[in-house]
């Protein structure tokens, strides 16, 4: 079965870069795309962009440039995804579902809290 | 982007109930519309994508309709499994965009 395992929470410093991974298993990781999602309670849910395994190709929400670069390791059937200069505003769950025009597997979300 | 504007923020109904929820889009979006379930502390679920195509293991009591702007979700004979929190969203445009939510709980 479609299984996306991401890493654990994170506490970062405000000014810092974190890297979130997820490990997709149960179907073949070049055959779909790969979303990045950030939810927060204010904000809601909020596309941040998404990757092509096979080609590395992204494409961003104009809201996230600068901000997430998504890249995959084909050999591990890993996604990541880099947050940069780390704010208070970064705080949020994020989510890597994949794609298949709507998102039809997600995974189980990661934690990221930014705090001196 | 194509803003989704999700009614009622918040639900309350009783079990074998009948609940329908509505996501109106700013635009067209062509049936390019999902619905997810998200229980507290966990990852959203996809149950109906293409606006009425029931995503696999989801229940027969959900089912989804519309077309153009305006879409809802309607959920048969309520149960207790149901309480959640329910979210649309447009992927018929870059960048994909989600409603606000609507919270069901049971009365």
């Amino acid at each position: 079965q479609v299984q996306l395992q991401q890493s654990g929470a994170e506490l970062v410093k405000p000014g810092t870069s974190v890297k979130l991974s997820c490990k997709a298993s149960g179907y073949t990781f070049t055959s779909n795309h790969m979303n990045w999602i950030k939810q927060t309670t204010g904000q809601g849910l909020e596309w941040i962009g998404i990757i092509n395994p096979g080609s590395g190709g992204t494409s961003y929400n104009v809201k996230f440039k600068g901000k997430a670069t998504l890249t995959v390791d084909k050999s591990s059937s890993t996604a990541f995804m880099q947050l940069s200069s780390l704010t208070p505003e970064d705080s949020a769950v994020y989510y890597c579902a994949r794609d298949y025009g709507s998102f039809d597997y997600w995974g189980q979300g990661v934690m990221v809290t930014v705090s001196s | 982007d194509i803003q989704m504007t999700q009614s009622p923020a918040s639900l309350s109904a009783s079990l074998g109930e009948t609940v329908t929820i509505e996501c109106r889009a700013s635009e067209d979006i062509y049936n390019g519309l999902a619905w997810y379930q998200q229980k507290p502390g966990k990852s959203p679920q996809l149950l109906i994508y293409n606006a009425n195509s029931l995503h696999t293991g989801v229940p027969s009591r959900f089912s989804g309709s519309g077309s153009g702007t305006q879409y809802s979700l309607k959920i048969n004979s309520l149960q207790s499994e149901d309480v959640a929190s329910y979210f649309c969203q447009q992927y018929y445009n870059y960048p994909p965009t989600f409603g606000s939510g609507t919270k069901l709980e049971i009365k």
